[in-house]
């Protein structure tokens, strides 16, 4: 089956870094997409990656690695605002509808003075 | 201006009761979707469609149908609500112009079934 697992949660330290690790199980790989969803809010897409390595988005940067079917987000000098929860999400081509998202519970960073 | 709004922002339904949640995007994408948001669950996938008269299962159909009479609005019908449906529900749109990869949601409704 399909499944996508994140920690629920992680802290770190202003002007420091964060890392959101995700790990996916999929038979039909097609893409991961990142999200970041505020307390109370909509969700709002970050990244998407669909081929393996670092994408430098500057704040955000994002890894794939199909092989070990993981990805991680990563938060650069992280500022106060960060403070979110950041949501993996897979899309599937084995699916009947290739354009479903199966997302984590998301994982929610505090960032701490 | 918002692209993807719904309505109501919050209700409160009692058991066995009709609720009607309303979406409506004006990005023109053909795809839209319902999902829910749980503790614990994340988003979860209700019904989608692929356009006006298409509605699709997603992977949590059960006790709920959806309605989607034009490019522009998509409901999801609650025809005899419970408890275990009260949630935060989220409209979501989307095209091939990002490879799907992109959804565009609403500001989310809070149903509380009571």
């Amino acid at each position: 089956g399909q499944g996508v697992e994140q920690p629920a949660k992680l802290m770190s330290v202003e002007g420091t870094f964060a890392r959101v690790n995700c790990t996916y199980s999929t038979s039909g790989f097609n893409g991961l997409s990142w999200y970041q969803q505020r307390e109370g809010q909509a969700p709002v897409f970050l990244s998407y990656v669909v081929l393996d390595g670092l994408k430098d988005s500057g704040h955000f940067s994002t890894f794939l690695s199909r092989s070990n079917g993981y990805s991680y987000l990563l938060l650069t000098e992280l500022q106060i605002k960060d403070s979110a929860s950041y949501l993996c999400a897979v899309r599937d081509r084995a699916n009947s509808a290739g354009n479903k998202l199966t997302f984590g519970i998301g994982t929610r960073v505090l960032v701490r003075p | 201006e918002a692209a993807v709004t719904q309505s109501p922002r919050n209700k409160v339904a009692v058991t066995g009761g009709k609720v009607t949640l309303s979406c409506n995007q004006t990005n023109n994408h053909n795809n839209m979707y319902w999902y829910r948001q749980d503790t614990g669950h994340g988003l979860r996938l209700i019904h989608y469609s692929y356009g006006a008269g298409s509605t699709e299962k997603g992977d949590i159909p059960d006790g709920y149908k959806a309605s989607r009479p034009s490019q522009e609005n998509f409901s999801l019908i609650l025809e005899l609500a419970t408890p275990s449906q009260t949630s935060v529900y989220f409209c979501a749109s989307g095209d091939a112009g990002t490879g799907y990869a992109e959804q565009f949601f609403g500001p989310g409704t809070r149903l509380t079934v009571l």
